[in-house]
């Protein structure tokens, strides 16, 4: 089955806590993204990647970071420096960086923080 | 900066009646729009593109530079076509992010 997997579905958090949302793909696309989604804020850029060992900051990179060390992996670390990070996270690929090229869009993980 | 507006959150139609949903931008240089849907359950996909110029499931959607609108139309509403519809933008050419807008939630009703 092809496609983009996140895991977990439902994630949990107490303050303070760091944790790492994952986000698998065999498309073999080469370009990665993270968006958080709120309520009426549509989908907002978090962190991209264009190649393996390469990511950037999107708009809302403070209190995330990330890792690209394989190119169908890119996890994502909500850190306790996150100050509302209660939200839903997607996660995309696309054969190329760019809004030009299609975007595949994982399930989604839904945080919550306690 | 670019900046795509979507200034309905909720647009409820009946079956059958036609159906519109607005999306306004801002952006300085060539822009290409997009429209991405999510239905129940579902993750989110790519509707339709501009420069494809195509006819999905029903919808079409034109760009009007001069208006800076996207609007995304279809002229008999399907109980089917319940979902979340976003807006977005992005500029032409490799390395250019997509700006997604707020968002509407499309209900149509039997």
């Amino acid at each position: 089955d092809g496609g983009i997997t996140q895991s977990p579905k439902y994630l949990f958090r107490k303050e303070g806590q760091n944790v790492t949302l994952s986000c698998e793909q065999n498309l073999n696309h080469d370009a990665m993204y993270w968006y958080r989604q709120d309520p009426g804020q549509g989908l907002r850029l978090i962190y991209y990647s264009q190649i393996v060992n390469d990511f950037q900051k999107g708009d809302i990179a403070e209190g995330y970071s990330v890792s690209r060390e394989k190119k169908e992996s890119f996890p994502l670390t909500v850190t306790s420096a996150q100050k509302n990070p209660t939200a839903f996270y997607l996660c995309a690929s696309s054969t190329y960086l760019g809004g030009g090229s299609e975007q595949f869009f994982g399930p989604g993980t839904r945080l919550t923080v306690l | 900066a670019q900046r795509v507006t979507q200034p309905e959150k909720l647009l409820s139609v009946f079956k059958g009646a036609p159906v519109e949903l607005k999306c306004n931008y801002s952006y300085s240089g060539s822009p290409e729009l997009f429209w991405y849907v999510q239905y129940s359950r579902q993750r989110l996909q790519l509707l339709l593109r501009h420069i494809s110029r195509e006819s999905i499931k029903g919808f079409t959607a034109d760009l009007n530079k001069g208006e800076t609108s996207f609007h995304l139309k279809k002229p008999f509403a399907q109980e089917e076509d319940s979902a979340m519809y976003y807006c977005a933008l992005s500029g032409s050419g490799a390395g250019n992010m997509l700006t997604f807008g707020g968002g509407t939630r499309l209900m149509v009703k039997p």
